[in-house]
């Protein structure tokens, strides 16, 4: 059974940190990795994809993977209100037409 | 603008009544999705689809019924809607489906209520 687990939150930093956000994952023939960020009542939005081990920047966002402890993580730098919103993990199998989605890490910074 | 579309974006309808969410993509993608979304369940896929006249069931396709006539187009189809179909339904496209880069995005959603 493919699980793609998150931390439920909601996780509250304050404005300028660093949010942390994990992800872990059950089978380990997972090969492609992904971060969505959906705001209240919206669609979810790619923010990041990863793929090999390690760290991936893309501005105020890093993904790490770490295919032998099977964990995935997002961190968000200088960290803002706009920032606010559920984050979404997904994992796609090797050879699989599906997705599999965490049920979300709800973030929330203070100003 | 390369986007995926859904109609419509709220519907409240009755038990019973046969309704369709049309999904649209121009992009080109050849994989199309469908996903519900329910409080504390998270995102579950619903059917997909990898091609044209090619379809498979997602995690969740009881009551659900898909067509993929055109590359563009992807209507979910509930011929008898309950209320436990009251959910938040998106429709998403990506280029390859079994691709390792492949990313998928995500139509603006369709709030349904079934009465």
């Amino acid at each position: 059974q493919k699980e793609v687990e998150q931390n439920s939150g909601p996780l509250s930093v304050p404005e300028g940190a660093i949010a942390s956000l994990n992800c872990t994952y059950s089978d380990r023939g997972s090969q492609s990795f992904f971060w969505y960020r959906q705001y209240s009542g919206k669609s979810p939005e790619l923010i990041m994809s990863i793929y090999s081990n390690g760290d991936k920047e893309d501005g105020r966002f890093t993904a790490q993977l770490n295919k032998a402890s099977q964990y995935v993580s997002l961190l968000i730098r200088d960290s803002q209100p706009s920032d606010s919103a559920t984050y979404l993990c997904a994992v796609r199998l090797a050879g699989s037409y599906q997705l599999t989605f965490g049920k979300g890490t709800k973030l929330s910074v203070i100003p | 603008e390369a986007q995926v579309t859904q109609n419509p974006r709220y519907l409240i309808t009755v038990t019973g009544k046969k309704l369709t969410v049309t999904c649209s993509q121009n992009m080109n993608h050849e994989y199309m999705s469908w996903y519900r979304q329910d409080p504390g369940l998270g995102l579950r896929q619903i059917y997909y689809s990898m091609n044209v006249e090619v379809t498979d069931k997602g995690d969740v396709p009881e009551g659900y019924k898909v067509s993929r006539k055109e590359k563009r187009n992807f209507p979910l189809i509930l011929e008898s809607p309950s209320p436990n179909q009251t959910s938040l339904y998106f429709c998403a496209s990506s280029l390859r489906g079994q691709a390792k880069y492949n990313e998928q995005f995500f139509g603006p959603g369709t709030r349904l209520t079934v009465l």
